[in-house]
């Protein structure tokens, strides 16, 4: 069965760097677009960025432009969101999610928190 | 950006009701909507995409429809478990935007 899981979330300072995972299993990863989409706490969802399936075609919302880089390994089935330059607005729970159009697919999540 | 909005913020009915969601672009996005279930602590959950196509595994009682700025998403015969938030959001135009979530409670 598809699964999806994200880790790599944690505590870290303003202005700090962290780099989240998304481990995929049970489907053809490199035959699919991969996404990541964020929740602030009680807030509603945003589309952080997606990657096409040979990283040929990446975008990112304007927020995380020239901070975030999001990549992709084929051969270990695994996606990525390096992120850098932190802000307090980044906090939320960052999911990895399959596709592009019909993202049928979702991980459980991972908590970004940043705090000065 | 594309503002995506839903009304109402809140819905308040009883178990066997029928739910109409309403979710509204501020330009068109032809088909290209998809609705979405979240519960507390879960991830997102797709019910619909392509404003009118059932997700895999999605119950018939769920059903979209809409294109260009206006969608409904229906609940028909409303069970326990549907009680939710539910979002809209276009794939038409980057950056993809969702709605800011109608609530579905229990009356």
């Amino acid at each position: 069965q598809v699964q999806l899981v994200e880790s790599g979330g944690g505590l870290v300072k303003t202005g700090g760097s962290l780099r989240l995972s998304c481990a995929a299993s049970g489907f053809t990863f490199s035959d699919y677009y991969m996404t990541w989409i964020r929740q602030a706490p009680g807030k509603g969802l945003e589309w952080v960025s997606y990657i096409s399936t040979t990283s040929g075609f990446i975008k990112y919302t304007d927020s995380v432009k020239g901070r975030f880089t999001v990549s992709r390994d084929n051969a270990k089935n695994s996606l990525y969101l390096q992120m850098s330059g932190l802000r307090d607005d980044d906090t939320a729970m960052y999911y990895c999610a399959r596709g592009l159009e019909q993202l049928g697919y979702w991980g459980r999540g991972t908590l970004v928190t940043v705090s000065s | 950006d594309i503002v995506m909005t839903q009304s109402p913020a809140t819905l308040s009915l009883s178990p066997g009701e029928r739910a109409t969601l309403s979710c509204r672009a501020s330009q068109s996005v032809s088909s290209k909507l998809a609705w979405f279930q979240q519960k507390p602590g879960q991830a997102p959950r797709l019910l619909i995409y392509a404003a009118s196509t059932r997700a895999t595994g999605i119950p018939a009682r769920f059903s979209g429809s809409g294109s260009g700025t206006e969608f409904t998403l229906a609940i028909s015969g409303l069970q326990s478990e549907d009680f939710a938030v539910y979002y809209c959001q276009q794939n038409n135009n980057w950056p993809y935007t969702f709605g800011q979530g109608t609530k579905l409670e229990i009356k």
